[in-house]
């Protein structure tokens, strides 16, 4: 089944503590990136990839890295987390990114910091 | 910048009755593609209908259908019918037709939630 899966789904962490949300996506698409999703603001985007070692800065890149060593995983790192991290986070893949592609999201990761 | 404006933080209708939910939109471009997206308790982001700026014919898919006015930059979602499973928060997003990196992204409204009432 063509998906995107996201690990994990739910996510409780302390102030500076490390994480590492995943995301995997087996329809070989080139174009991923992440949004994070906060109520009343729609969906943003964090950062995005158009293959493998491309990675730029979406919208509200600020406290997040990420990376792009095989096609099929782009996970999302933020090394200092802080509370206004707190959100939910979707990762999404299509073809080649293109204007006429269909973006495919992931499950969504809830994520707190406390 | 684009922007897009969901007018309507909570919406509600009864089961069986048609719904119209909008949208506007900003932008200086005269090509562009515009979504609906419904994101039900589960959280997923399904794609309901998308629309390119250059056909006139509003997209259709079986209860789902918008009203797109181009002049107005407006971009409405009627659904038909309702039915409880279409409770949901429903977003509009839009994206540039220009080909490179930073114009894939989806520009999302603000979202509206839908309560279908049995």
């Amino acid at each position: 089944e063509a998906q995107v899966t996201q690990n994990p789904r739910y996510l409780i962490t302390v102030t500076g503590k490390k994480l590492t949300v995943t995301c995997s996506q087996n329809m070989n698409h080139e174009y991923m990136s992440w949004y994070r999703q906060d109520p009343g603001l729609g969906l943003r985007q964090i950062y995005y990839s158009m293959n493998v070692e491309v990675t730029d800065k979406g919208d509200v890149p600020e406290g997040y890295k990420v990376s792009r060593k095989e096609k099929r995983n782009f996970p999302l790192i933020l090394e200092s987390p802080s509370p206004n991290q707190t959100s939910l986070y979707f990762c999404a893949s299509s073809p080649y990114g293109g204007a006429e592609d269909t973006q495919y999201f992931g499950p969504g990761t809830r994520l707190t910091v406390l | 910048a684009q922007t897009v404006t969901q007018s309507q933080p909570e919406m509600s209708v009864q089961e069986a009755e048609t719904v119209t939910l909008s949208c506007t939109y900003d932008t200086s471009e005269s090509d562009y593609y515009l979504f609906w997206y419904k994101q039900p308790p589960s959280r997923q982001m399904i794609l309901v209908i998308r629309q390119e700026a250059y056909k006139q014919q509003n997209a259709t898919e079986n209860r789902f259908s918008v009203n797109f006015q181009k002049a107005a930059k407006s971009f409405s979602l009627k659904i038909s019918d309702s039915q409880l499973g279409d409770a949901a928060m429903y977003f509009c997003a839009y994206r540039r037709s220009v080909n490179g990196g930073s114009n894939y992204k989806l520009t999302f409204g603000k979202g509206t939630l839908l309560t279908v009432n049995p």
